[in-house]
């Protein structure tokens, strides 16, 4: 599995626009690129996948550059509730969703009244 | 959604006692599900993979006699923390990943189990 490297922290206010930047520069061909969310005391919660350009959902967008080595996730106007650790996994190919995924170490976000 | 939920959210035991922690998807299948521990201020860490109907597959430096892991259906895993001591107090947590669902990493977490040995 590749490795990722993210901020350690992060500090934002209230109705910021937060960008999240991972690194992947050894991602594999068939990897996709997933982003996490983890409160204190909870299982992780899954908040966007994709494999290039960009995906966006209800809650966050992922943008990838054509190289591939690196993603961004953006989390529109921030609020309280968003403070969590968002990690960056990159995994490979078809049916991962079975396979054991390798967590690095997060970035702390912190939103600010 | 995909549910997976986690019994009991917390625990608290002795020094020496054995404490089972169960895993469930309640409304998938799930042929495979991971086992992670996380300390505080830390990352999740994969102590093992259960399969279902078979031996778990433990990760280097996880002991497999003293976290013993049983699959025996499709919706159930558990681990047991056999003569537990405080430096197991952690974070458990389980996942499971949708059978025959594909092209994807998403996988569904459960909401933790605390574990405090005293």
């Amino acid at each position: 599995l590749a490795k990722t490297t993210q901020p350690i922290s992060m500090d934002s206010y209230e109705g910021q626009e937060v960008n999240i930047t991972c690194s992947h520069n050894n991602i594999a061909t068939n990897d996709y690129i997933t982003w996490y969310q983890q409160f204190p005391s909870q299982g992780p919660r899954f908040i966007i996948q994709g494999y290039k350009t960009k995906v966006t959902n209800e809650v966050a967008s992922l943008f990838i550059p054509a190289d591939r080595k690196s993603s961004t996730l953006s989390l529109p106007r921030v609020s309280l509730s968003d403070t969590a650790v968002y990690y960056c996994l990159v995994g490979g190919g078809k049916d991962t969703g079975r396979r054991a995924l390798t967590f690095g170490s997060g970035t702390r976000l912190q939103v600010q009244p | 959604g995909a549910v997976v939920s986690q019994h009991p959210s917390w625990v608290i035991c002795k020094s020496g006692t054995s404490v089972k922690i169960e895993c469930r998807s309640l409304d998938f299948q799930a042929t495979t599900m991971f086992w992670y521990r996380q300390f505080p201020k830390q990352s999740l860490m994969l102590m093992a993979t259960s399969n279902e109907g078979s031996k778990a597959t433990y990760e280097q430096g996880v002991e497999k006699d003293k976290f013993l892991i049983n699959h025996a259906s499709l919706t159930l895993s558990t681990l047991t923390v056999t003569s537990a001591h405080p430096e197991d107090s952690s974070f458990y947590i389980c996942s499971a990943g949708l059978r025959g669902r594909t092209a994807y990493n998403e996988q569904f977490f459960g909401p933790g189990t605390r574990l405090t040995v005293l």
